[in-house]
């Protein structure tokens, strides 16, 4: 399967504890994404990086939240301190920067996500 | 500030009948608009995406959704649905044309068929 790829699928935790999510992009895509999804609602944006830098960063990344990704390849998303308001399923999607600013209008591919339950 | 609205939060139709979902989106620049589908316990697949041209846009497993600027709408249709069409479906708005532009999506429409 070369499509987007996020693990663990699922992660439980207690509230005051770290967790940490990785993705895999599809391996050409240069562009890579986080977002949340909470029951009966869509997708919103968390954060977004071009290679390695991160570019965007939305108001619903909070202090306790940071994504990394350090070789322009997978990332990590690292919630500390969890608290019962962050379970939701968190998307990661990744796409390929076009060649010029007429082309560059390619499609983000999501991942199945990891689904966070804080207790 | 652009916000997509989907109308309706669950729409239950009987197998092989027509179904439309409806999506409303305010925008005060260019508007790309996008279907998304999303089946149980997987990530998100692009239907169908208006970026410009042709009001009328066809996507992936018989769905279409036309574009329609005066009444800032992007409904999708089926003429046809079938079981396995049962999903949620996302209306999404991008911000700007490049892909790295931030999508927002609506709250979602769950589409249940009926044998």
């Amino acid at each position: 399967d070369t499509g987007v790829s996020q693990d663990p699928r699922h992660k439980i935790t207690k509230r005051g504890q770290n967790v940490t999510f990785r993705c895999d992009p599809i391996s050409e895509h240069n562009r890579l994404y986080w977002y949340r999804q909470t029951l009966g609602q869509g997708p919103e944006f968390l954060t977004y990086f071009q290679n390695e830098a991160q570019l965007e960063k939305s108001r619903l990344l909070s202090d306790r939240f940071s994504a990394e990704r350090p070789k322009g390849s997978f990332s990590t998303l690292e919630i500390q301190r969890t608290e019962q308001g962050d379970s939701a399923m968190y998307l990661c999607a990744s796409s390929l920067k076009g060649t010029s600013s007429k082309l560059d209008h390619n499609e983000q591919f999501f991942g199945p996500g990891t689904r966070l339950t804080v207790l | 500030a652009q916000s997509v609205t989907q109308l309706d939060s669950q729409v239950p139709v009987f197998e092989e009948a027509p179904v439309e979902l409806r999506c409303n989106y305010s925008s005060s620049v260019s508007v790309y608009l996008f279907w998304y589908v999303q089946y149980p316990n997987q990530g998100l697949q692009l239907l169908l995406k208006y970026l410009s041209g042709s009001t009328l846009v066809k996507g992936i497993n018989g769905f279409e959704a036309e574009f329609n600027k005066s009444q800032t709408s992007f409904h999708l249709r089926k003429p046809s649905v079938h079981i396995s069409d049962t999903a949620e479906y996302f209306c999404a708005v991008r911000t700007g044309y490049s892909s790295a532009s931030k999508i927002i999506f609506g709250s979602g429409t769950r589409l249940s068929i009926r044998p």
